[in-house]
């Protein structure tokens, strides 16, 4: 079955430490999204690619970072400049962007030791 | 800034009734919204687009509406089953072409 798999469910960072979250799909989509969700507040936009080795800033781009190197693959670094990175991270596709419903993986939880 | 409000953040229902969730936005006028279901700990899910020339969208129990005057989107359930528990998410585009989504309204189908 097509879809969208983000890795690992449950992930631990140190102070200080990088982690990396790994977001796969299978759809031959060509665009890909990065958000963020914390409780009480809406789904925001970290970083969008629309094809390949391109991708820009969403709303919230600041301690974050992504390689869009394949099609299939997105993933997202959460830097130690990211002060507050305790959050349920959420990787969507969509055909294009524009009115192409989004396709989303179940996510990664993120928490600091 | 572009603002959604989604009526409440928790809705309680009696099953076999009709759920109505509400969606309002300000300092924009969307050519399309979307809505979406989330189950706790899990992505969305997409579940209708609505585009701003269309007064009503159905899909089997579920049925959306959209009047661009009043700058609202209805979101109804039909039949409420326990099964329907969920936070369900509207989502308007920006003008960057990406989607803006509201914070969500809980529903809980009580049997």
């Amino acid at each position: 079955d097509g879809g969208i798999t983000q890795s690992p469910k449950y992930l631990f960072r140190k102070e200080g430490q990088n982690v990396t979250l790994s977001c796969e799909q299978n759809l031959n989509h060509d665009a890909m999204y990065w958000y963020r969700q914390d409780p009480g507040q809406g789904l925001r936009l970290i970083y969008y690619s629309q094809i390949v080795n391109d991708f820009q800033k969403g709303d919230i781009a600041e301690g974050y970072s992504v390689s869009r190197e394949k099609k299939e693959s997105f993933p997202l670094t959460v830097t130690s400049a990211q002060k507050n990175p305790t959050a349920f991270y959420l990787c969507a596709s969509s055909l294009d962007r524009g009115s192409q419903p989004q396709h989303f993986g179940d996510g990664t939880r993120l928490s600091i030791l | 800034s572009q603002k959604i409000e989604q009526n409440s953040e928790a809705l309680n229902i009696q099953e076999g009734k009709t759920a109505t969730l509400t969606c309002n936005y300000t300092n924009y006028s969307p050519a399309y919204l979307q809505w979406y279901r989330q189950d706790p700990g899990r992505g969305p899910v997409f579940l209708l687009l609505i585009r701003e020339n269309e007064k009503e969208k159905r899909k089997e129990r579920l049925k959306v509406t959209f009047d661009t005057t009043l700058k609202q989107s209805l979101f109804h359930i039909t039949a409420s089953q326990p099964a329907d528990s969920a936070t369900y998410l509207c989502a308007l585009p920006t003008g960057a072409n990406n989607l803006f989504f509201g914070t969500g309204t809980r529903l809980t189908v009580i049997p």
